[in-house]
Order: C-alpha cells, then structure tokens, then sequence
C-alpha cells in the first residue's frame, strides 16, 4: 500500500525497561524520520535518517537512539523508558522534496 | 526554533456549512504542508504549497500560503462528516532544509 509499517502496532511496557520500534519501508526512500505525538504538543520530531548508518538528532532526541543498518530499517530504542515516554510514535518517509508519508503509528504505554 | 499555531484548535459544525483554519508564524517558511489524520491512524499529506500567495484547490478544499510565507489557512466549503478529522500544518525549514515543523492541529467535527 503506502509502503511503509511499524511494529508493533501497541505496546505496554514497564518503567526502566528497554524498547525498540521498528519502522519498515519497501519504497527505497533515502530519508526516514520518527516522531512523537502528544496531546497539547503535536508531532514532533525525535530523530531522522538520511542513510544508511547516517542519523541526526531533532527537537526532543534525549532518551532516544536510533540505528539504520539497511535502507529499509530504521529502529527507534528507548534505552531506559520512562512514564513521559508514553506516546504514539510515527514513522515518516521522505520522497523526493515534499512527499512524506507516514506510518500507522505506534502506541506505547510505560507503566 | 520555528513555531507554528494554528487556530481554532477545536471546531464543531453543522453539515453544510463552511470552515476556515489558520496556521501562523513569525517564521519564513520555504514550502507548508496540510495534513489530515484519523483516529488510530497517521498524517496523510493532502497539500503542499510553495510560492507566497499560492492557491491549490481540493475539491471542496481550498488552501493559501501568504504572501510572505509565514501564514497558511484551509477553507473547506460546504463541509461533509466525512471531512471529520484532525488537520495538521507543517512548514518546512530554510533553503536546502525539508525538516517539518507541525502546529499542533485542528480538531473538526462534522455533525450530520
């Protein structure tokens, strides 16, 4: 369809624990973002990818990381997650200048 | 950082009617993008704009990008439940820069 999924689609995970969102993409796009959106704050962005091992921070990056080992991979990790970690994660696609798209999203509960 | 606002931030109307939604800055934008999001479901881009003053129209969607590209606004005439939705702009940083900046929406609801 659009070319792009993220798994899991939901997930509740406890306080300190370590998560990992997957952002899978079939279009050969070069740019790949992730976002959080929260009520009062819309989306914004958490890191983004413009290659393969190439990754740079955007507005709210701390307590994140990500990791692009292949075009089509891009996994956002919480290393220790916290309660203000509790979101929904969007991954975003980036076509050509203006073509974004995103994912379903990604809804995690820290407990 | 650049900030964009958008008003109103929830909007109710009856079908049939027609709507506008603005989104403002202080900020120069190169281009801005509308969105539309349903529940449990990502943004959708329905729009991109790029020159100041620029109109696109969307059937019954009309979108503007102002004159100095700081401004955006979202006119939907004769509006249909099926318009129900959270509406997102985003604009789009300085030359050679495509990272978006997102208002934080436009709650609408369409009441038959």
């Amino acid at each position: 369809d659009a070319g792009i999924t993220q798994s899991p689609r939901h997930k509740v995970t406890e306080t300190g624990t370590p998560v990992t969102l997957r952002c899978h993409q079939t279009e050969n796009h070069r740019y790949m973002y992730w976002y959080r959106q929260d009520p009062g704050h819309g989306l914004r962005l958490i890191h983004y990818s413009y290659g393969v091992k190439d990754t740079d921070k955007g507005e709210v990056s701390d307590g994140y990381s990500v990791s692009r080992s292949k075009t089509e991979d891009f996994l956002l990790t919480l290393e220790s997650a916290t309660s203000s970690q509790t979101s929904v994660y969007f991954c975003a696609i980036r076509g050509g200048v203006y073509g974004y798209t995103f994912g379903s999203g990604t809804r995690l509960t820290v407990v | 950082t650049q900030l964009l606002e958008q008003s109103p931030q929830f909007l109710s109307i009856q079908e049939g009617e027609n709507l506008t939604v603005y989104c403002n800055s202080s900020s120069v934008f190169s281009s801005l993008q509308w969105y539309r999001q349903e529940p449990g479901e990502g943004p959708v881009l329905l729009v991109t704009v790029v020159t100041g003053g620029e109109v696109k129209k969307l059937k019954r969607l009309t979108f503007q990008f102002g004159d100095a590209r700081k401004d955006s606004s979202l006119h939907i005439t004769a509006a249909q439940p099926g318009d129900t939705g959270l509406y997102l702009c985003a604009g789009a940083g300085g030359a050679g820069s495509y990272q978006l900046t997102f208002g934080k929406g436009t709650k609408l609801s369409v009441i038959p």
